[in-house]
């Protein structure tokens, strides 16, 4: 089966710029996560969708920050306006069940630097 | 926030030798996770082990879990190059929710 899917894989772009990411998770999973990874930590969810309903976004930072996934398939991450703070990798994931503590699959992530 | 600690944060080993990573976190758990990130690239699951669960096998891996002393470790033997990478433990807390709260990573360098 095809993998998490995320594009683009690199971005840079200047302080106070807007920035979306895109992301294409396993077909048939309904649950979908996004990360920050800052280098040399480990992930940190910013989002998590079941279907196309946010179940957790309490460590998003709302106020530059948006997601959305549209028809329960496919989902965009936002950022506007970056801060140099936000540098980092940005990855996708999704698994299938809730309530069954499944393996979650990573996409190759996105890597944002902000200049 | 992290919920576990990785230990220790780096660690070399020759080629063939086993290599043994902690994971200490602080909260009780429905299960632990262990993925591994090649430099990069995406993480990959490894292991799942349930929190009534005290040992696991898969292949080359061995995962001891502790829960009185809220601890998990993670064992490679036989390491080979291939297996250069951060490893990351992974807790679930709340039960039917699936978010996971990563730890800080062991970065694993295999010398040949």
């Amino acid at each position: 089966e095809a993998g998490v899917a995320q594009s683009p894989r690199y971005k840079i772009i200047e302080k106070r710029q807007s920035v979306a990411f895109w992301c294409n998770p396993i077909s048939g999973h309904a649950t979908l996560y996004w990360y920050q990874q800052i280098l040399g930590q480990g992930p940190k969810l910013l989002i998590q969708f079941q279907n196309n309903g946010v179940v957790d976004d309490s460590q998003l930072p709302k106020d530059r920050f948006s997601a959305e996934r549209l028809k329960g398939v496919d989902s965009t991450l936002k950022i506007q306006p970056a801060k140099l703070e936000d540098s980092a990798v940005y990855l996708c994931a999704s698994n299938h069940l809730r309530g069954v503590p499944y393996e979650q699959y990573f996409g190759p992530g996105t890597r944002l630097t902000v200049t | 926030s992290q919920q576990g600690e990785e230990d220790p944060q780096a660690l070399s080993i020759q080629e063939g030798e086993n290599a043994t990573m902690n994971c200490s976190y602080k909260t009780s758990i429905n299960n632990l996770q262990w993925y591994r990130q090649n430099s990069g690239r995406g993480l990959v699951h490894l292991i799942l082990i349930r929190s009534n669960e005290r040992e696991k096998h898969s292949g080359r891996l061995r995962v001891t879990l502790d829960t009185s002393k809220k601890s998990s470790s993670l064992l490679i033997t036989a390491s080979r190059a291939a297996d250069t990478a951060s490893y990351f433990c992974a807790t679930d807390r709340v039960r039917g929710a699936q978010k996971l709260v990563f730890g800080q990573g062991t970065r694993l360098t295999i010398n040949p």
